[in-house]
């Protein structure tokens, strides 16, 4: 247990709609990752964020977008599904206080399964 | 342009045999190197990391990985395979200062009793 969080653990929806997934990083943690991992891109990065502000972005939709609370928990939200968008998609924490996404240690969640019909 | 390769999809090895999984990467400037490890429906796990120093690195669950700068590889071995180790494995790079990080395309284990 890498002590990162995510819920749900299963999404089901249809394209179109809109769907939340939720991160609680490791406790002392102040950086939170966001990844996709599809069978045909493989495991990608999408934004990470450090103490609640953007630091970091990878290859992110702009139909997607994410946030960091105050608490440090983190949300990544994802509008107008297409079926491309099914994937497992893995948030990761980290201390934070060294190079960012590049070099941090990350721990990743088990992930959140999304299928859109 | 940065990239990690995996050359391998798929190795079955038998249990008790030596592992050896390979990591190319292309990048300019000095790289920091990972091994990450998922079983099936699992998150990532860390196994090692290299930053500098020492290019032989060891990590959880008996895995080592030498880093050889002259032919830009990270390569993952383990001397003697448990049937637990069936997994897919992930190589992944990054860079001080580059607000990037790369995954390879990862290599499916498995192990043949």
């Amino acid at each position: 247990d890498s002590g990162v969080t995510q819920t749900p653990k299963h999404l089901i929806t249809a394209t179109g709609q809109r769907v939340t997934l939720r991160c609680s990083p490791r406790s002392g943690d102040l950086s939170v990752y966001w990844y996709q991992q599809s069978l045909d891109q493989g495991l990608q990065f999408l934004i990470q964020y450090y103490n609640g502000e953007e630091r970091a972005k990878g290859n992110i939709l702009e139909r997607f977008s994410a946030q960091q609370f105050p608490d440090l928990h983190s949300e990544l939200n994802l509008s107008s599904l297409e079926l491309g968008d099914s994937a497992l998609y893995f948030c990761a924490s980290s201390v934070g206080t060294s190079g960012g996404v590049s070099t941090d240690t990350q721990y990743f969640g088990p992930g959140t399964r999304l299928t859109v019909l | 342009a940065q990239s990690v390769t995996q050359p391998d999809i798929h190795i079955t090895v038998s249990e008790g045999a030596s592992l050896e999984l390979r990591c190319n990467y292309s990048y300019g400037a000095t790289p920091y190197l990972f091994w990450y490890v998922q079983s099936p429906g699992q998150g990532l796990q860390l196994l090692l990391k290299y930053f500098s120093g020492d290019t032989l690195v060891q990590g959880i669950k008996g895995f080592e990985a030498e880093f050889k700068r002259s032919q830009s590889s990270f390569n993952l071995r383990k001397p003697s395979v448990h049937w637990s180790d069936a997994a897919e494995y992930f190589c992944a790079v990054g860079a001080y200062n580059f607000n990037k990080f790369y995954f390879g395309s990862g290599t499916k284990l498995n192990v043949k009793p």
